[in-house]
């Protein structure tokens, strides 16, 4: 079945850059994403990218996709304290007709002062 | 974009009671999701409900222990019938969006329901 795979913890000092890895197995799937989840509140969309891309850059936040060993990435360039929360990498997936989100297990990154 | 209202937002249930988790949905969607979010873990799909049809439930959760209703296509709740404390978690609404004329969709969350069974 599908999985998506990403390490649980991520420290970094303000003012550098965070990578956050995430692995996905399918490769069917056409977008990929990046959501943030920050203590008590609910997922919001970061950033996105459409599986034919290799990169995708949004201000602070590149995309790498390395679609043959169907790695994904998130840089946050100048990371500051209000980037710690946890990251979640998500691809969308159609199983039997249901189009569903199958999300990684989270990476909670700590930015230092 | 989708603005999602989800409550409570918080609760603490004694074991062996149920807890009825609304979300209210600032549009009409057709599809809305229930996921599950225990400490430490990713989100789980519980099961998605379209309107006028019974919610499809993802292996390893049933009707009987989450049933949901869907009675219009802004509205949605999800029941936690005879809670134990392996049901504590957060649990989260999520509808799909998109821009019209593309082929992208994005998930939208509820900011979810803290559960805590004793």
């Amino acid at each position: 079945g599908e999985d998506v795979e990403q390490s649980l913890f991520l420290s970094v000092r303000e003012g550098d850059s965070s990578v956050i890895n995430c692995t996905y197995t399918d490769s069917s799937s056409t977008y990929l994403y990046w959501y943030k989840q920050e203590p008590g509140a609910g997922l919001q969309l970061l950033t996105y990218i459409f599986s034919n891309m290799d990169m995708k850059q949004d201000q602070r936040l590149t995309v790498l996709l390395n679609k043959k060993d169907k790695h994904l990435s998130l840089r946050i360039a100048d990371t500051q304290t209000g980037d710690s929360a946890i990251y979640f990498c998500a691809e969308s997936s159609t199983t039997s007709g249901t189009y569903k989100y199958i999300f990684g297990t989270g990476t909670r990154l700590k930015v230092l002062a | 974009s989708a603005v999602i209202s989800q409550k409570p937002s918080r609760d603490i249930c004694q074991r062996g009671t149920s807890l009825t988790i609304q979300c209210q949905v600032d549009s009409q969607v057709t599809m809305m999701f229930w996921y599950r979010q225990q400490p430490g873990q990713s989100l789980t799909l519980i099961a998605t409900a379209n309107q006028g049809s019974e919610a499809t439930y993802e292996s390893g959760f049933v009707i009987d222990k989450f049933p949901i209703s869907r009675p219009n296509l802004t509205f949605s709740t999800l029941t936690v019938s005879n809670m134990s404390p392996e049901d504590s978690s957060i649990y989260l609404c999520s509808v799909e969006g998109g821009q019209a004329g593309s082929l992208n969709t994005e998930a939208f969350f509820g900011q979810g329901t803290r559960l805590t069974v004793v």
